[in-house]
Formats: C-alpha cells, sequence, structure tokens
C-alpha cells in the first residue's frame, strides 16, 4: 500500500480565497484524521471519522472549515475564507478502529500559506 | 480534556551524547506512544507501551512508562546525527476509542 496520500503538499494562497486539501486513507482503514500542526501549538486534531461519518469536529476552529467524507477511500478538508493565521501543515492520518493501542498512519502533509 | 507535557521542547546535542526526553501527563492512559516526525514528513510510529513500567528497547532508544500509566520517557544513548526529529508522545485513552493526544513534541537536534 502507498500509505496515506494527501495532496497538495503545498498551497500558497491569497487571503479570502477558498483552499481545498484532499487525503486518500490506506485501503481498510475504517478511521481518519484531520490535524493541523503549527510550532506555537503542536499538533491539533481538527474532526475525525469514523466508517466515512463525522464523530467530532469540537476541533474546528471556525465555521469557515468543512470536512467531508463522501466514501472510504476520500476525504476533503475545505477552508472558505482563507485567512493568513490558517497557514500551518495539514495532516491526514487514518487507522482501524475498534483496535486498542492502534498505530496512526500520517500522510507527508500539505503546507498551506495564506498571504 | 487529557493533555500531554513533554519537555524538553528543544534540544541540541554533539553526537556521542546521551539525552532523555519526557512526556507527562495528570491522565491515566491505557498505553503511550512515541512518533518520529523528520522534516517534510508526517509522524511515525516508534513504539508503544502498554503496561505500567513497561521498558522497550528499540536499538540504542530505551522507551519507559511510568508505573501508574501517566507518564513515560525516551531515553537516547549515543545519538547520532540520524536521530534528528521531532519526538512526539500520543496518549491511548482508557476506553480505547477516542483519538490519540498529542503533546506538542521535542525537537532534538543532532549535531555532527
Amino acid at each position: 500500500d502507498a500509505g496515506v496520500i494527501q495532496s497538495p503538499r503545498h498551497e500558497v494562497t491569497e487571503m479570502g480565497q477558498e483552499v481545498t486539501l484532499r487525503c486518500k486513507p490506506i485501503s481498510g482503514h475504517n478511521s481518519l484524521f484531520w490535524y493541523r500542526q503549527t510550532m506555537m501549538r503542536g499538533l491539533e486534531l481538527l474532526i475525525y471519522f469514523n466508517n466515512n461519518v463525522p464523530i467530532d469536529d469540537s476541533g474546528m476552529p471556525e465555521d469557515r472549515f468543512s470536512a467531508k467524507m463522501p466514501n472510504a477511500s476520500f476525504s476533503t478538508l475545505k477552508i472558505q475564507p482563507s485567512e493568513p493565521r490558517d497557514s500551518a501543515v495539514y495532516f491526514c492520518a487514518s487507522t482501524l478502529s475498534g483496535r486498542l493501542n492502534t498505530e496512526a498512519f500520517f500522510g507527508q502533509g500539505t503546507r498551506l500559506t495564506v498571504v | 480534556t487529557q493533555l500531554l507535557e513533554q519537555s524538553p521542547q528543544f534540544l541540541s546535542i554533539q553526537e556521542g551524547e546521551n539525552l532523555t526526553v519526557y512526556c507527562n501527563s495528570s491522565s491515566v492512559f491505557s498505553s503511550l506512544q512515541w512518533y518520529r516526525q523528520e522534516p517534510g514528513e508526517g509522524p511515525v510510529l516508534l513504539v508503544t507501551v502498554v503496561t505500567g513500567g513497561e521498558v522497550k528497547k528499540l536499538k540504542r532508544l530505551t522507551f519507559q512508562f511510568g508505573d501508574a500509566r501517566k507518564d513515560s520517557s525516551l531515553h537516547i544513548t549515543a545519538a547520532q546525527p540520524g536521530d534528528t526529529g521531532l519526538y512526539l508522545c500520543a496518549g491511548v485513552s482508557l476506553s480505547g476509542n477516542t483519538p490519540l493526544v498529542f503533546g506538542k513534541g521535542t525537537r532534538l537536534s543532532v549535531i555532527a
């Protein structure tokens, strides 16, 4: 398996523009997580899905952020409109849920810069 | 909310030195995971410690889980430049069905 695949790797956009980040989890994994990483706040959980259903989105900072998982092999994280403070590295991770101590597999991340 | 505090936040050492980094919480965890993240990459799992007091070794890395399952340490012997990276600890809740809780990490730089 190729692992968790995220696209794009880098995104530079102007304030106010819509940004869409994409993630393909590992085949067979049924839990998917979106994280945001900054120097100040570390790795923050934004939202997670179990069997394509959003379980907890309390980490989503504002209504400008939304996430979808239309099927087991694809998820998107959208920011509209984007702001400079959204600049960060966004990671997608997948796991086999229902197992204690399960390992989280991360993608390579999308580095977002909003200017 | 379960929080994991990692220390030190930054560490810069010479090749060949030993070091220990810490991961502490006031909460009890089912288990604790350690990840290493290299620049431009996502975190990768190094080890999971499950039993209170457990010690696991991975070559020059020694991981220990506290007796009360609230804290953990990572000791690296004779550090090498290849050990450079961000070391993250992550706690698995007692129920096991909530997402991992990550610390902010220790950023290690090993200078040749």
